[in-house]
């Protein structure tokens, strides 16, 4: 099973500063690895796709980068609104697998 | 409008069955896999089974291997997840989520539902 973890587990952040966000794979999953924000008592919403393409809908503010087993996902001047938990998932290999969440406050 | 929705979810015993549906509508159903996330109540998303798109290949994570079963009915655009032998642990809330693409594996899940709750107590 592919181990994903995310860092860090919680990260409180003033409005317009930039959120970095790493999930690091136990093993090579090429770029099978996808973002996803979740706000509280929603579903999780598909950011970032095989590591860094734009989901259409999604503003450019959130990027994503990396391969193998270092992923980030980056969020350039964060806005109330980017208040949520962010997860990260690979497909690669079965079991599907996702990281731990990482929570976003706005301080 | 792509929209996924979720029914069955309740209050079991433990050691009783459940069966959870999903109506797709907006999309070819039979052209995508899908897939069953839950999550814990405070918890993270975890996988929990896979349909191919093609209809042949189901999956499972082993926490639930022996016990839930996947199916679809193409032709109500539904897809079903038979659980048994339902344990505590298997409290959370259940999604549907469709995949990007048609083949399997599959990748990234670009819809879901809202999700339904199960709660396994006595």
């Amino acid at each position: 099973e592919t181990v994903l973890t995310q860092s860090p587990d919680l990260q409180s952040v003033t409005p317009k500063e930039k959120v970095t966000i790493t999930c690091r794979a136990s093993q090579n999953i090429g770029y099978s690895l996808h973002w996803y924000q979740q706000k509280p008592d929603q579903s999780p919403k598909l950011l970032i796709k095989y590591a860094s393409q734009s989901i259409s809908g999604v503003p450019s503010r959130f990027s994503g980068s990396g391969s193998g087993t270092d992923f980030t996902l980056t969020i350039n001047s964060l806005e109330a609104e980017d208040a949520a938990t962010y997860y990260c998932h690979q497909s690669n290999s079965l079991p599907l697998t996702f990281g731990g969440g990482t929570k976003v406050e706005i301080k | 409008e792509v929209q996924l929705l979720e029914s069955g979810g309740g209050l079991v015993q433990p050691g009783g069955s459940l069966r959870l549906s999903c109506a797709a509508s907006g999309f070819t159903f039979s052209s995508f896999a899908m897939s069953w996330v839950r999550q814990a109540p405070g918890k993270g998303l975890e996988w929990v089974s896979g349909f191919s798109s093609s209809g042949i290949s189901t999956y499972y994570a082993d926490s639930v291997k022996g016990r839930f079963t996947v199916s679809r009915d193409s032709s109500k655009n539904t897809l079903y997840l038979q659980m048994n032998s339902l344990r505590v642990d298997d409290t959370a809330v259940y999604y549907c989520a469709k995949d990007t693409i048609g083949a399997w594996p599959p990748d990234a899940f670009d819809i879901w539902g809202q999700g339904t709750m199960v709660t396994v107590s006595s």
